[in-house]
């Protein structure tokens, strides 16, 4: 099966710019992760979907993050206007039925350097 | 206070020398614990799952354990290759809770 699409896989920006990034998951997962994780650390919950409905939200910064998932596919998340502390990797992870039974499957993330 | 500590946070290993990972958690009340491999500049990758009534696991030359009642959990690799350098994430579930515990990883090296 296909893995979880993402992209782009880098992206440099100017702090106060803007920037979207994108995720198609794995056909038929209706669980939808973006994670942000900065270098050392482990990954951080950013906002879960469950179909084209938000299940879990509350780590996400909604004065400057946005995040959407149309349809219940593909999903798009949205900085702006980005901070120097945005810097990080942003993993997007679907699953499949089973909350907690069915692992994470990752894509390999967005590099996002602020300057 | 992170619910996941993972110990030692790096290592360097010489080839083919085994090594052990720690991960001690707090999440309660718990439902399973997973063990990610993370190379660098990709995605975690699911090793292993360990649910309340397993004690060890075998993936390879991976090997999980886990004891409840301490709340704690290791991966052994046996005989480290030069592929197995990279991050291992501890991941707990708590019944009831959509949220997953992320430790920090551990970081391991291995040289030839």
């Amino acid at each position: 099966e296909a893995g979880v699409a993402q992209s782009p896989r880098y992206k440099i920006i100017e702090k106060r710019q803007s920037v979207a990034f994108w995720c198609n998951p794995i056909s038929g997962h209706a669980t939808l992760y973006w994670y942000q994780q900065i270098l050392g650390q482990g990954p951080k919950l950013l906002i879960q979907f469950q179909n084209n409905g938000v299940v879990d939200d509350s780590q996400l910064p909604k004065d400057r993050f946005s995040a959407e998932r149309l349809k219940g596919v593909d999903s798009t998340l949205k900085i702006q206007p980005a901070k120097l502390e945005d810097s990080a990797v942003y993993l997007c992870a679907s699953s499949g039925p089973g909350q907690g039974a069915s692992p994470l499957h990752f894509g390999n993330g967005t590099r996002l350097t602020v300057t | 206070k992170n619910q996941v500590e993972q110990s030692p946070q790096s290592l360097i290993i010489l080839e083919g020398k085994n090594c052990t990972l720690q991960c001690n958690y707090t999440v309660s009340p718990f439902s399973n614990l997973r063990w990610y491999k993370q190379d660098t500049g990709r995605g975690p990758v699911s090793l292993t799952i360990m649910t309340f009534s397993e004690n060890t696991k075998s993936n390879g030359r991976y090997t999980a354990t886990l004891d409840a009642d301490t709340k704690q959990s290791s991966l052994h690799i046996t005989a480290s290759q030069l592929s197995d350098s990279a991050s291992y994430i501890c991941v707990v579930s708590a019944y009831g809770n959509n949220r997953l515990a992320f430790g920090k990883g551990n970081q391991v090296v291995v040289i030839p």
